[in-house]
């Protein structure tokens, strides 16, 4: 069975500071990840995937992703933190064979403090 | 521009009544899911489908139920409401064939409360 764990409920950074949101995943066999972001009282949209080739994925308003295998993780940066970027992030995995749906991590409460 | 719609945008029920949420997208793509999000739980999976004619049950799928007679909606159909089901109701599409996993574009939400 696949499973994400975003171990931090909330992050707070100041403006200006590099952000990161972590992501650790289990799944079998070779993962499909994404990142989706919540603003209030909207539905999530997507931010970045990592499907295959190169471990670093950009995405959407500056953020970026690493994948790394051995650690199995996939965690969100940003280098310089907006108060706009204030928000819900979810982590997401999908084996990458068969028909299996996303399995999505409970979530991570970014703060940006100006 | 193709979207994806839920209505109601907030719906109030009691215990015991038989509930539809609607899911309208306009994205013509083959998938189509329906999650629920609570706080401490993240977005769980009710049902899913991967054309017409296909459902497919999810993690929390006791209590839902759904059917798709064309490619544009999904309804989600609460049988008899509980209060555990007040929760917020989300409905995603996505492309691909065979349920590949690209990406899910979600509707606006739907939040539900069961008295």
């Amino acid at each position: 069975a696949q499973s994400v764990a975003q171990p931090e409920d909330q992050v707070n950074v100041a403006e200006g500071n590099p952000l990161t949101v972590k992501c650790t995943y289990s799944v079998s066999g070779n993962p499909y990840l994404f990142w989706y972001v919540q603003y209030p009282n909207r539905g999530l949209q997507f931010l970045l995937k990592y499907i295959t080739g190169d471990n670093l994925v950009k995405g959407s308003y500056g953020f970026e992703a690493e994948f790394n295998k051995s650690q199995t993780s996939f965690h969100l940066k940003k280098p310089s933190a907006l108060v706009s970027d204030s928000a819900l992030y979810f982590c997401a995995v999908s084996a990458n064979s068969g028909n299996t749906p996303l399995v999505f991590g409970k979530g991570t409460r970014l703060s940006v403090i100006a | 521009d193709a979207e994806i719609t839920q209505s109601p945008r907030h719906k109030i029920t009691e215990t015991g009544r038989q509930v539809t949420l609607a899911c309208h997208q306009t994205w013509n793509h083959n998938n189509m899911f329906w999650y629920r999000q609570d706080l401490g739980h993240g977005l769980r999976l009710i049902h899913y489908s991967y054309g017409v004619h296909d459902t497919n049950k999810g993690e929390v799928s006791d209590g839902y139920s759904v059917s798709r007679s064309n490619t544009e909606d999904l309804p989600l159909t609460l049988e008899s409401a509980a209060s555990s089901q007040t929760s917020v109701y989300f409905c995603a599409s996505s492309t691909g064939t065979s349920g590949f996993p690209d990406t899910q574009y979600f509707g606006p939400g739907t939040r539900l409360t069961v008295l």
